[in-house]
């Protein structure tokens, strides 16, 4: 298996902008979770599906953060408008049962700059 | 408390030494804790789970103190390629996920 995918690797964007961060979970696992790492906040959970549904949404930082998983082998991280302060590297990571009993897998992740 | 704390380092230790770090954790009724080693610029792979009193991989051993509420890692004999960042992670942040520490930085010097 090719492992979490995600895409672009790098993006930079203008304030103001939308961005679009794209991830397929290793296929099979039922749980897709969106982690946000920076320096001073580390890796934060912002959103989680079981089976294409979105369980929990309480990391999402503000209106202008939103997630989608249309299908088993598709999620999308949306942020509109951009703004400096969502730099940062998002991580994508799936897991056959959720992580409390088995290993997740990250993703390469996608390092975010907003000028 | 915070929910997950660690001590961000550096740790700088020379090659054969054995190095160990801490992870304290606020909630009491969590049943399992996990090390993440994350190279610099790459994605949080895992290292160890702890479910019980302990896990031991090799030259790797991690150690839970429920009373104290922290878990341990402990490397021996380590080696340039342990340099790192280990994050600790322990459920929270919803039913199924996982809070993260924000890392201890690990460097093993000739």
């Amino acid at each position: 298996d090719a492992g979490v995918i995600q895409s672009p690797r790098h993006e930079v964007t203008e304030m103001g902008q939308e961005v679009t961060l794209r991830c397929k979970p290793i296929s099979g696992h039922d749980y897709l979770f969106w982690y946000r790492q920076t320096m001073m906040r580390g890796l934060e959970l912002l959103i989680y599906f079981n089976n294409n549904v979105p369980i929990d949404d309480s990391g999402m930082p503000e209106d202008r953060f939103s997630a989608k998983m249309p299908n088993a082998s598709f999620s999308t991280l949306k942020i509109q408008p951009s703004e400096p302060r969502d730099s940062a590297v998002y991580f994508c990571a799936s897991t056959r049962t959720g992580f409390m009993n088995t290993e997740a897998f990250f993703g390469q992740g996608t390092r975010l700059t907003v000028v | 408390r915070k929910e997950v704390e660690q001590d961000p380092g550096p740790f700088n230790v020379p090659e054969g030494a054995t190095v160990a770090f801490n992870c304290t954790y606020s909630n009491s009724a969590s049943q399992s804790f996990f090390w993440y080693r994350q190279d610099c610029r790459k994605e949080p792979k895992l290292l160890m789970s702890v479910y019980s009193s302990g896990n031991e991989d090799g030259r790797f051993t991690a150690q839970l103190n429920r009373a104290s509420q922290y878990i341990s890692l402990l490397i021996r004999d380590s080696k340039l390629s342990d340099s790192a960042t280990y994050l600790c992670a322990v459920p929270g942040g919803g039913a199924d996920g996982l809070t993260f520490g924000k890392g201890t930085h690990l460097i093993i010097q000739p």
